[in-house]
């Protein structure tokens, strides 16, 4: 069965500083990862995702994921982070079965400080 | 191109009623899919739909259901609504499955059950 962990619940990171989120995944095939962000009262806003290819995945807003087959993660990156950032953030699976069903993690609770 | 459109976005019932919600993907998207987001269990796939058939469905008890049209618009039901039914539905579309690409999510419908 797929599954997603995302083992922090929240991180907080200053205005201006990197930061990471975590997110590992078990699936018994080739996986498609995607990053989801969702603001209050908001549904879910696609950021980037992996298919194949380039391990190193460029999203919008400045993010960017890389994909660590080896060590079966897919963490989200930024190098300078906003204000405005601060929502929560998920990270998906979905097999390459033709199907569309996502797995999710539990989310990440990003905070941005000024 | 205007987003994916779910209709309404609030709704209040009580223990035992019955609720249709409804969602228009993407213009040119047929592949239409339900999550339930609860504090507790997080996303849950509910259904996927495409060319008006259900191709995959979740663990939820058959008090969900849900069809599509051949417009590509979806609606899904819940009867004999309990207390724990209370979530964030939302639905995503993409163009059909199989594609390399993102669904992309509305901005759900928040059902309180009273």
């Amino acid at each position: 069965a797929q599954s997603v962990a995302q083992p922090e619940d929240q991180v907080n990171v200053a205005e201006g500083n990197p930061l990471t989120v975590k997110c590992t995944y078990s699936v018994s095939g080739n996986p498609y990862l995607f990053w989801y962000v969702q603001y209050p009262n908001r549904g879910l806003q696609f950021l980037l995702k992996y298919i194949t290819g380039d391990n190193l995945v460029k999203g919008s807003y400045g993010f960017e994921a890389e994909f660590n087959k080896s060590q079966t993660s897919f963490h989200l990156k930024k190098p300078s982070a906003l204000v405005s950032d601060s929502a929560l953030y998920f990270c998906a699976v979905r097999l390459n079965t033709g199907f569309q069903k996502l797995v999710f993690g539990t989310g990440t609770r990003l905070l941005v400080s000024p | 191109k205007a987003g994916v459109t779910q209709t309404p976005r609030y709704l209040i019932k009580t223990r035992g009623q019955q609720v249709t919600l409804s969602c228009s993907p993407i213009s040119g998207h047929r592949s239409v899919s339900w999550y339930q987001q609860t504090p507790g269990q997080g996303l849950q796939f509910l259904f996927e739909y495409f060319s008006e058939t259900q191709r995959n469905k979740g663990n939820f008890p058959g008090r969900f259901s849900g069809r599509q049209f051949s417009n590509s618009r979806s609606e899904m039901n819940v009867s004999t609504l309990e207390l724990g039914d209370s979530a964030l539905y939302l639905c995503a579309s993409s163009l059909a499955p199989g594609q390399n690409q993102p669904q992309h999510f509305g901005d759900g419908t928040r059902l309180s059950i009273l």
